[in-house]
């Protein structure tokens, strides 16, 4: 089965704090995602890595950045923290070839204060 | 907006009925759906998915149909149990290289005993 672990299921933080969210996949994906999950709204795409050291912008990248220096982790963070960034945190993986079929980790809530 | 939509955001049924979940997508270049089952607190777990050149495709007491001409998409599961209760949510994807999917916001599917 696949598996994709989050750092944190739940975290709480004040604004201004740089923040540091990780994720590990064990099936050997190409491909890392990170998503924001908001009632309503869905799951937005904030930052992708095809490959390590590759990142792409999503659909909401602003206040955020990424980091992929192993092909097994992928790492999101919040430069400064600020309380519009309270949110759910959806990790992702996938395969080069497959790319479409992602397997998500259990999230992580972020509050920030 | 949203690209890929859904016609009912809640749905109640009685344990042992059938339950339908519809979508409707907007995009015709899109050539592969994903259905994702999101339990509370939970990551959402892959389910099922079709490609375009199909119109039916059938997992463990679940059905994926798919409607090119009028851009809908169903996901039925038979004999719906407690644990079946859950967020459902479709994605679509314009395939190719293409990694990016685009999710509903999800059908609240509950049910009673």
């Amino acid at each position: 089965d696949v598996k994709v672990t989050q750092s944190s299921r739940y975290l709480v933080k004040r604004t201004g704090e740089k923040v540091f969210l990780e994720c590990v996949q064990d099936m050997d994906h190409e491909n890392m995602f990170w998503y924001r999950q908001d009632p309503g709204l869905g799951l937005r795409l904030i930052y992708f890595s095809y490959d390590v050291k590759m990142k792409e912008k999503g659909d909401i990248p602003e206040g955020y950045s990424v980091s992929r220096e192993k092909k097994e982790r992928f790492s999101l963070i919040l430069e400064s923290a600020s309380t519009n960034q309270t949110s759910m945190y959806l990790c992702a993986s996938s395969f080069m070839d497959r790319a479409k079929t992602q397997y998500f980790g259990p999230g992580t809530r972020l509050l920030v204060l | 907006g949203e690209s890929v939509g859904l016609h009912l955001p809640t749905l109640s049924v009685q344990e042992g009925d059938n339950s339908i979940i519809n979508c409707a997508y907007s995009n015709s270049a899109s050539d592969y759906f994903i259905w994702y089952k999101q339990e509370s607190g939970k990551g959402p777990q892959f389910i099922i998915d079709i490609r375009s050149n199909m119109d039916k495709r059938q997992g463990q007491r679940v059905t994926v149909l798919l409607n090119k001409t009028v851009k809908h998409l169903s996901l039925q599961i038979a004999a719906t149990q407690p644990g079946d209760s859950a967020v459902y949510f479709c994605a679509e994807n314009l395939g190719g290289s293409n990694y990016k999917l685009t999710f509903g916001k999800g059908t609240l599917l509950t049910v009673n005993p």
